[in-house]
């Protein structure tokens, strides 16, 4: 049974431009979320999405937007890198139903470093 | 929102000693889950546990939801047992999605 898996795992950009995060969730898993993880802080809500559509946001900017695809994989883009986006940016998913509805489970992680 | 504390921020302990970790929250929940997150990351799930006690193997919790408040202990600790312990919350009136708002975090050190 594969878990969450996110790619790449580690990325280098620079100030102002774009980055693109994949994600694919737990196999049998319909909900992805987002969340960044800064240093010595616990990990912050982006957003998440279901059926293909954004339920709900964190406090982030518009820079960040997501997408969800029909096999329930996630995108997480970022425009315009800012250095404070540099972090740990994680991808949790969950069945929307079951014994233990909503309970997340995550992905190793993608770091991200701007220059 | 609602507010999660964890108590203490860091515990140094001798391989072998056992340990208590607190978490606090300022509203009923929906969901609460305990994860260890490794020197690498990775978030690995220790316990979903709303409400009760649970057990698995060294580990076990407690949450005692009409008190506000989850507790996980680690007994016979192993330095594998080193990193950063979280509590996460879904908070009950959450809307839709299931967020989970993280504590700050326990970082515990097994020393041999």
């Amino acid at each position: 049974d594969a878990g969450v898996t996110q790619s790449p795992t580690h990325l280098i950009k620079t100030r102002g431009q774009q980055v693109t995060l994949r994600c694919s969730p737990k196999s049998g898993h319909d909900t992805v979320s987002w969340y960044q993880q800064a240093l010595g802080q616990g990990p912050q809500f982006i957003f998440q999405y279901y059926e293909e559509e954004e339920r709900q946001r964190g406090n982030f900017p518009d820079r960040f937007s997501g997408h969800q695809f029909p096999n329930y994989s996630s995108e997480l883009n970022v425009n315009a890198l800012l250095l404070g986006d540099s972090a740990l940016y994680l991808c949790a998913s969950s069945l929307s139903s079951g014994v233990t509805p909503y309970e997340q489970y995550f992905g190793p992680g993608t770091r991200l470093t701007v220059t | 929102g609602i507010q999660v504390e964890q108590s203490p921020p860091d515990l140094i302990l001798q391989e072998g000693a056992n340990s208590t970790l607190r978490c606090n929250f300022s509203d009923s929940v929906n969901n609460l889950q305990w994860f260890h997150q490794n020197p690498w990351g990775q978030l690995i799930n220790l316990f979903y546990i709303p409400s009760g006690t649970k057990q698995n193997g060294r580990l076990s919790a407690t949450t005692v939801a009409t008190e506000r408040y989850s507790l996980l202990y680690i007994s016979s600790s192993q330095t594998t047992d080193s990193g950063v312990y979280f509590c996460a919350v879904e908070a009950l009136h959450t809307g839709t999605a299931s967020k989970l708002t993280f504590g700050t975090g326990t970082r515990l050190q097994v020393t041999l």
